[in-house]
């Protein structure tokens, strides 16, 4: 079974700083792993996603993760924070093995201060 | 524009009261999918469909039924609503079951149940 852990259910950062998430997963076999990102009041929209090409995966709004298989990680980043980067992010993982479904993360939400 | 659209977006009801939320989609997907999301325990499938007339229960099926009659339409009926399914809830869909495209979400409908 595949699991997905999100360190922090809620982050704080001062605008202009750095926007880090973490994200950790259990899986016996490399997945697929996403960000998705939920804005108040709507639905989720794909950040970014890794599906076994470049570990560093860059993604809109300046969202980047890096994919470690050593440490089973898939942080999540952006240097510089937005207000507009104030929402609730979820780490996903699939497994081609398991037609690709998608199990979520508890979630992080961000919140920005001026 | 390509969008999946879910109605209502909020609705109260009392317990035992049968409702149906809809879940329309104009992209032709094949995949359709429900969720539930809770405080703290991120998204949670509750039902999917691979295509039309084939559907398969998720990780929290219990309460709730779907159908799938139509490619665009996947319809989550709750047949004796109880307040344990008081609930944010998304209505998603991709191309096919085992993409691993993007996953596209409704705005979600935020249920209560007294």
């Amino acid at each position: 079974a595949q699991s997905v852990t999100q360190l922090g259910s809620h982050v704080s950062v001062s605008e202009g700083a750095l926007v880090l998430l973490r994200c950790n997963y259990s899986s016996s076999v490399p997945p697929y792993l996403f960000w998705y990102v939920q804005y108040p009041n709507q639905g989720l929209q794909l950040l970014l996603k890794y599906t076994s090409a470049a570990t560093l995966v860059k993604g809109i709004n300046g969202f980047e993760a890096e994919f470690k298989k050593s440490e089973t990680s898939f942080h999540l980043t952006k240097p510089s924070a937005h207000m507009s980067d104030a929402a609730e992010y979820f780490c996903a993982v699939s497994r081609p093995a398991a037609g690709n479904k998608l199990t979520f993360g508890g979630g992080t939400r961000v919140l920005v201060k001026p | 524009e390509a969008q999946v659209t879910q109605n209502p977006r909020y609705l109260i009801t009392v317990t035992g009261k049968k409702l149906t939320v809809t879940c329309s989609q104009n992209m032709n997907h094949e995949y359709m999918s429900w969720y539930r999301q809770d405080p703290g325990l991120g998204l949670r499938q509750i039902y999917y469909s691979m295509n039309v007339e084939v559907t398969d229960k998720g990780d929290v099926p219990e309460g709730y039924k779907v159908s799938r009659k139509e490619k665009r339409n996947f319809p989550l009926i709750l047949e004796s609503p109880s307040p344990n399914q008081t609930s944010l809830y998304f209505c998603a869909s991709k191309f096919r079951d085992r993409d691993t495209g993007e996953l596209f979400f409704g705005e979600g409908s935020r249920l209560t149940v007294l």
